[in-house]
Order: C-alpha cells, then structure tokens, then sequence
C-alpha cells in the first residue's frame, strides 16, 4: 500500500511565489525524503528528516515534520521556472531498507 | 563519478518477447533497488538487494519477471514472456548498505514498451 500520499496532485504558481506540498503517510518511520523528478529522468534526493526532527532547511527548500499527525510538508520559497518538476515524499516502512514513494506532486512554475 | 547507469534508455518490443535491463549502481554502494514507474501505479519497489542478495522481492508482479546481481557493478532485470501491461518507466538506485538515513541515487531510467 501506498505509505505516502502526496498533497496536492498538481499545483501551477508563479515565478516568485511560494510551493507547499504537503505528504501523509500511515505508519510510524525512521525518516522521511524528499526527492524531486524532472521529466524523462530519475528521481534526485532533496532533503532528508528524522524522524526526532520537527523542521530543517536546505537553501529555498523548507521541510516540516509533525508525527502525531503523520504528516509532513515541503515547502519552495521564492520558486523559479527550473523548479517545475514532480516531488516525492519517501518513507521507509518499519525496521526493513524499504523506500516506499507517494504518487507525487506535479509543480508547474509560470515564468 | 558517473552515477547509477542504466541501458537501455528506450526499449520497444513485442508481446511474448524476452526484455533485459541493465544497471551499473554507484561504486561502493552495496545496496540496489529496481522501481517501476506508470501513471496508475506510481513508483512501485520490485525487489531490492543487499551484497548482491536480494533481500525482498515482494514487489515483483509476477514470475515473469525476475532479477539478478552477479556481482556488486552490476545488475539485470529480466521479463519473460513480456506483456503490454509491462509498459512502464523502470529505474535502478543505489545507495550505501545499512545506511537507512543515506539517499538513494537513482538511474535515469529504462523506458520500455511492449506492443
């Protein structure tokens, strides 16, 4: 079964505005990944938080995680038109080395 | 470093065909995972291998399909015979063994399409 499901499925922006997505999963997890598709190629890793850690911060890129609520957001500032791709959350499931990916969401930046 | 390869970029073949996909991982990393990618599905782990072991294989639809690791350079997945509903993106990632928080390195993926 899907452990993470991706919020929104799409979303279109402007250049300059800010992208939340947003990512539920089901059980509890060692940590949760970000990783970002551009069309035609692999998934590249973003942005990794444990799960003892409640927000962290690489660059433009915001990632929140809240374990009571099993739910965690990734959120671009001041985004570009290179932004435009696919965003994954990942979660390993339990004590295995399993990766499991969401459906994603698809972030279109207007120039 | 190159990065995880994978060859071929694009496959087209038949139905009842034998389809084979390569993957060199990163070096020293001893950990390799194969995905398939289609709209429906998402991103759906096939199997994944440890020191060439292959850990769990859960995710492989059917006997069908199977998949090897000779050694730690390199890795095959196999379908045969090959059906339409095969039709998919499949990616191979690699990453540090035992490393849970490490990342995975993905290939730029196998699209393969079978008609």
């Amino acid at each position: 079964s899907q452990q993470g499901e991706e919020d929104p499925q799409a979303l279109s922006i402007q250049e300059g505005e800010n992208a939340t997505m947003n990512c539920s999963y089901k059980t509890s997890i060692n940590n949760l990944q970000w990783y970002r598709q551009n069309s035609g190629r692999g998934l590249v890793h973003l942005i990794l938080i444990r799960s003892n850690e409640r927000e962290k911060h690489s660059g433009r890129l915001r990632v929140t995680l809240d374990t009571s609520k099993k739910s965690s957001s990734l959120l671009i500032t001041a985004s570009r038109a290179a932004d435009t791709a696919s965003y994954f959350c990942a979660t390993v499931q339990g004590g295995s080395e399993k990766l499991v990916f969401g459906k994603g969401t698809k972030l279109t930046v207007n120039p | 470093d190159a990065g995880v390869i994978q060859s071929p970029r694009h496959e087209v073949t038949e139905m009842g065909q034998e389809v084979t996909l390569r993957c060199k991982p990163i070096s020293g990393h001893n950990s390799l995972f194969w995905y398939r990618q289609t709209m429906m599905r998402g991103l759906e782990l096939l199997i994944y291998f440890n020191n060439n072991v292959p850990i769990d294989d859960s995710g492989m639809p059917e006997d069908r399909f199977s998949a090897k690791m000779p050694n730690a350079s390199f890795s095959t997945l196999k379908i045969q015979p090959s059906e339409p509903r095969d039709s998919a993106v499949y990616f191979c990632a690699s990453r540090e063994t035992g490393l849970r928080n490490s990342p995975l390195h993905f290939g730029n993926g196998t699209r393969l399409t079978v008609t």
